[in-house]
């Protein structure tokens, strides 16, 4: 089942801050954040793989949740070179069979 | 430079006709994925592949046909049986070690009319 985030679309002006979360019925391993332009293929943000992790880079940093199974992405003083549709990816322990699993997405736009 | 390569980048059929997309790493990865995106969509896996000689299907594989003889190569063969194949195609690869990156392709557009 597709892990749902939300929201589904946010308008920020340049530098102001944005929260975009990450939920899944399953219990996780791992989350993964990709940003993806229009047109272009989804580039990896960061991966989190222990419950409670956090991790940054620059101003967009994440936090995993394990027992809510749930993640955030957080992104602080935003530039217009954040525009785009942010998706996470949900892996679930089966095993050796890894796969990912996409949310729908959260499509952001920054304006001046 | 390591990556994934896909080609072509837009390809146009006819109904009716299969059509192979190209999925090409350098990166030494075990495994390997296809996606469909549709517009305004998230990522739908169609198969993936951990080790060569073997493939698993994915949340939408009707339609869909792959092989992996290679390392290196994931060819995605889109079927006549296929109702809907317009879309965006996205192929990725992972290690199964170490870095769990998961590294996309730049995608092939794919319209049939």
């Amino acid at each position: 089942q597709q892990p749902v985030q939300s929201p589904q679309a946010v308008i920020l002006r340049e530098g102001e801050d944005a929260v975009i979360n990450c939920s899944s019925s399953k219990a996780l391993y791992s989350v993964h954040w990709y940003r993806q332009k229009h047109g272009e293929a989804p580039v990896f943000l960061m991966i989190l793989l222990k419950g409670g992790e956090q991790k940054g880079h620059e101003k967009i940093s994440a936090s995993f949740n394990e027992k809510k199974q749930q993640s955030s992405l957080y992104l602080t003083a935003s530039q217009l070179s954040y525009s785009g549709t942010y998706f996470c990816g949900t892996e679930t322990p089966t095993g050796t069979a890894s796969k990912l699993t996409f949310g729908t997405g959260t499509r952001l736009q920054v304006t001046l | 430079d390591g990556g994934i390569t896909q080609s072509p980048k837009y390809l146009f059929r006819k109904e009716g006709q299969n059509v192979t997309l190209s999925c090409e790493q350098n990166l030494n990865h075990d495994a390997m994925y296809w996606y469909r995106q549709d517009p305004g969509q998230g990522l739908r896996l169609i198969y993936y592949s951990q080790i060569v000689n073997d493939f698993q299907k994915g949340d939408i594989a009707e339609g869909y046909s792959v092989s992996r003889e290679k390392k290196e190569s994931f060819p995605l063969t889109v079927t006549s049986a296929q109702k809907n194949p317009t879309a965006f195609y996205l192929c990725a690869s992972r290690s199964r070690t170490g870095d769990y990156e998961q590294y996309f392709g730049p995608g092939t557009r794919l319209t049939v009319t």
